[in-house]
């Protein structure tokens, strides 16, 4: 039981450049969900989903999209990358929405020069 | 949308003190506050949560105090640990359950 697994670790983009963070998890978790962590600022929300085909926007949703085709995965994707974009990336799952864990991935270090 | 705020930013007490962290919250609506702990470099992991109908919980070393009227939650810990070293984060979710509101975060520092 891995729980929930992020790609990769670290990544240096190039202002204007695109990428995707693989985000899975195999707990069969309907909730999922992609938080950014900047330093001093908390965790905050850019998308979340409540199930397959579905997604809904969070707190800080520009410059990102998502996609959840499947239960498992939850892939983000950073369109013409901007050094506001440096962070650390999380995504997290959790069984339902309402009185349950999340269970977070190692995260994503960003850095965009 | 909710709006959670934590304080302090930073808190450092001698080995075997107590830590208190405590949250503020907006939206009344919020009936779930988990407490998440983050060692550097780590994931935050879950390490308590209370829900709207308790006003206590406490787990070993560590409890959370809730009052709803004044929208308020605390996070203490006694008799602390160099392990209790870590960035402490609150949340907030409300009934219908598809957000956390995230704290800023307290960075707490137990010296030996």
């Amino acid at each position: 039981n891995a729980g929930v697994t992020q790609t990769p670790k670290f990544r240096i983009l190039k202002i204007g450049q695109s990428m995707t963070l693989q985000c899975a998890q195999d707990m069969n978790h309907n909730y999922m969900y992609w938080y950014r962590q900047d330093p001093g600022m908390g965790l905050k929300l850019i998308y979340y989903s409540v199930g397959a085909g579905i997604t809904d926007k969070g707190e800080v949703p520009n410059g990102y999209n998502v996609s959840r085709s499947t239960t498992e995965d939850f892939p983000l994707r950073l369109e013409l990358a901007a050094p506001s974009q440096t962070s650390v990336y999380f995504c997290a799952s959790s069984r339902t929405g309402q009185y349950t864990e999340a269970f977070f991935g190692q995260g994503t270090r960003l850095t965009v020069v | 949308g909710e709006n959670v705020e934590q304080h302090p930013s930073t808190l450092s007490v001698q080995e075997g003190d107590s830590a208190v962290i405590k949250c503020t919250y907006s939206d009344s609506a919020s009936n779930y506050f988990p407490w998440y702990k983050q060692e550097l470099g780590k994931r935050p992991q879950l390490i308590i949560d209370i829900r709207s109908n308790v006003g206590e919980k406490k787990d070993q070393r560590i409890a959370v105090t809730l009052n709803k009227t004044a929208k308020h939650f605390s996070l203490h810990i006694t008799e602390t640990q160099p392990e209790d070293s870590a960035v402490y984060f609150c949340a907030a979710s409300t009934n219908t359950g598809n957000q956390f509101y995230f704290g800023t975060g307290t960075s707490l520092t137990v010296i030996p």
